[in-house]
C-alpha cells in the first residue's frame, strides 16, 4: 500500500525567511510518481510539480526548489524568499504509475508567512 | 483553455435532501476522479472513471454515494439521502491518459454543507 507522510502539520515564518516542507512517501512499486500541489485560501488545488521514480535530478523554479531522495524516500519542498502570498496548504502526493489510479496525498503542511 | 469546472461552487442542504454536484473536465482528458476533502481525513480519491467507465469506485463510502459520466464532458455525483457527516469539499479532476503522465488537474471544488 501505497502512504504520504507530511509531519509538519502547521509552519509559521517571516517574510523572505527560507522554508522547506517535508514529505516522505511510501510505496512498493519501482515506478511511481510524485507531486506537490498548493491549496491557497480560495479554496482550490493548483499543481506545481511532478518528478518520475527514475529522475532524481533537483530541480529549481524562481523562488521554488524541490529534493528528491529516494534513498531516504524523500521529496522534500523549499521555498527561498517566502512572501505573503505563498500563504498556503501545500499537499505532496504519490501515484503508482501503471495505472493512472488516483492520488495518495499527504494530510499538507499549513504555510503560513508573517509580513 | 478552460480548466476543470464543477457547480455549484457552494452547497447548503437539509438532511435527508438529495444533492446532485456536477463536473466538466479539461477536454481531451480521458481520466476524471472525485476527491473529497475533510479535516479528519484530508483528500480521499472516492470514484475514478476513464473513457467515461466507472474503473474504481471503492473509494465510495457508502451506497448513498453513486457517480455518473455520460459522456466525455460531463460527469455528476450524487448523494441520496445527505447527512450531515458528508459535509466537506468536492473536488473534481482530470488527466490524460494519453500523455502518459498522471498529474491530475482540479476544479474549484464544491463546498458542501447538510444541516
Amino acid at each position: 500500500a501505497q502512504k504520504v507522510t507530511q509531519a509538519q502539520t502547521e509552519i509559521s515564518v517571516v517574510e523572505k525567511e527560507d522554508v522547506t516542507l517535508d514529505c516522505v512517501y511510501e510505496t512498493r512499486d519501482t515506478t511511481y510518481y510524485l507531486f506537490w500541489y498548493k491549496q491557497p485560501p480560495s479554496g482550490e488545488l493548483v499543481f506545481l510539480i511532478r518528478r518520475n521514480s527514475f529522475d532524481e535530478q533537483n530541480e529549481i523554479s524562481g523562488r521554488y526548489s524541490w529534493n528528491f531522495q529516494k534513498s531516504t524516500s524523500s521529496f522534500n519542498f523549499t521555498i527561498t524568499a517566502s512572501q505573503v502570498v505563498d500563504s498556503a496548504v501545500y499537499f505532496c502526493a504519490l501515484s503508482e504509475a501503471k495505472v493512472a489510479d488516483g492520488l495518495t496525498f499527504g494530510k499538507g503542511t499549513h504555510l503560513i508567512i508573517q509580513p | 483553455d478552460a480548466g476543470v469546472i464543477q457547480s455549484p461552487r457552494h452547497e447548503v442542504t437539509e438532511m435527508g435532501q438529495e444533492v446532485t454536484l456536477r463536473c466538466k473536465p479539461i477536454s481531451g482528458h480521458d481520466y476524471l476522479f472525485w476527491y473529497r476533502q475533510t479535516m479528519m481525513r484530508g483528500l480521499e480519491l472516492l470514484i475514478y472513471f476513464n473513457n467515461n467507465v466507472p474503473i474504481d469506485d471503492s473509494g465510495m463510502p457508502e451506497d448513498r454515494f453513486s457517480a455518473k459520466m455520460p459522456n466525455a464532458s460531463f460527469s455528476t455525483l450524487k448523494i441520496q439521502p445527505s447527512e450531515p457527516r458528508d459535509s466537506a469539499v468536492y473536488f473534481c479532476a482530470s488527466s490524460s491518459g494519453l500523455t502518459g503522465l498522471p498529474e491530475a488537474f482540479f476544479g474549484q471544488g464544491t463546498r458542501l454543507t447538510v444541516v
